[in-house]
């Protein structure tokens, strides 16, 4: 069965420093990846997604990700965090065999000034 | 619409009422979903239909809980005799099929259900 692992709860940085979010997953086939954002009281956005071919992503925001499919991760980065940048980050997996969306349990993002 | 639409946006029930919870998918998606969002988890994934036909339904917690989408186009998700462990946040998702390679899931604000 697909699942995704998103180890760290909470993630406190400074605005201006670099980030990196972490997402593990388990598929049996190839899978698509995404990250999505959720701000308090917002939907959820997409902020990247991995099909297939260059397996650094670029993604809306100044984020990326890259696909390591022997580490079965798929961390999301950026390089310099802005406080609008805090929110609850999602890491989500599906596949080719089937089109059903598997979500982490989140990363909160906490931003200091 | 421009958008997935789901209503209500907000719905207290008594436990041991039925609620039903609407969504309004963009125009033309055939994949539809259905996720229970619990506060400070992520979203659980409960069904997923492609047009009518509701193709995985692993994720509905208990036989209590009920969708469909009986003309391929809006759904109805149906929570039957609420318990208070309920309560969390419906959201509904639709796009083309993923198999086409680049679509992506476009989520609606949810219905926030609270169980008293």
């Amino acid at each position: 069965a697909q699942s995704v692992t998103q180890p760290d709860i909470h993630i406190t940085v400074s605005e201006g420093a670099s980030l990196e979010l972490r997402c593990n997953y388990s598929y049996g086939a190839t899978p698509y990846l995404f990250w999505y954002v959720q701000s308090p009281g917002q939907g959820l956005q997409l902020l990247l997604k991995y099909f297939s071919g260059d397996t650094l992503v670029q993604g809306i925001k100044g984020f990326e990700a890259e696909f390591k499919r022997s580490q079965s991760s798929f961390n999301l980065r950026k390089p310099s965090v802005h406080w609008s940048d805090a929110a609850e980050y999602f890491c989500a997996v599906g596949g080719f065999r089937d089109d059903k969306i598997i979500f982490g349990k989140g990363t909160r993002l906490h931003i200091l000034p | 619409g421009a958008g997935v639409s789901q209503s209500p946006r907000y719905k207290v029930a008594k436990r041991g009422q039925d609620v039903a919870l609407r969504c309004d998918p963009i125009s033309g998606h055939v994949s539809l979903f259905w996720y229970q969002q619990a506060l400070g988890q992520g979203p659980e994934f409960l069904t997923y239909f492609q047009n009518e036909a509701q193709l995985d339904k692993s994720g509905l917690p208990s036989d209590r809980f009920f969708a469909e989408r009986p003309e391929g186009s809006v759904s109805t998700l149906k929570i039957q005799r609420t318990q208070q462990e309920d309560s969390a946040v419906y959201l509904c998702a639709s796009s083309f099929p993923l198999l086409q390679g680049d679509e992506k899931l476009f989520f609606g604000s949810g219905t926030q259900l609270s169980v008293l």
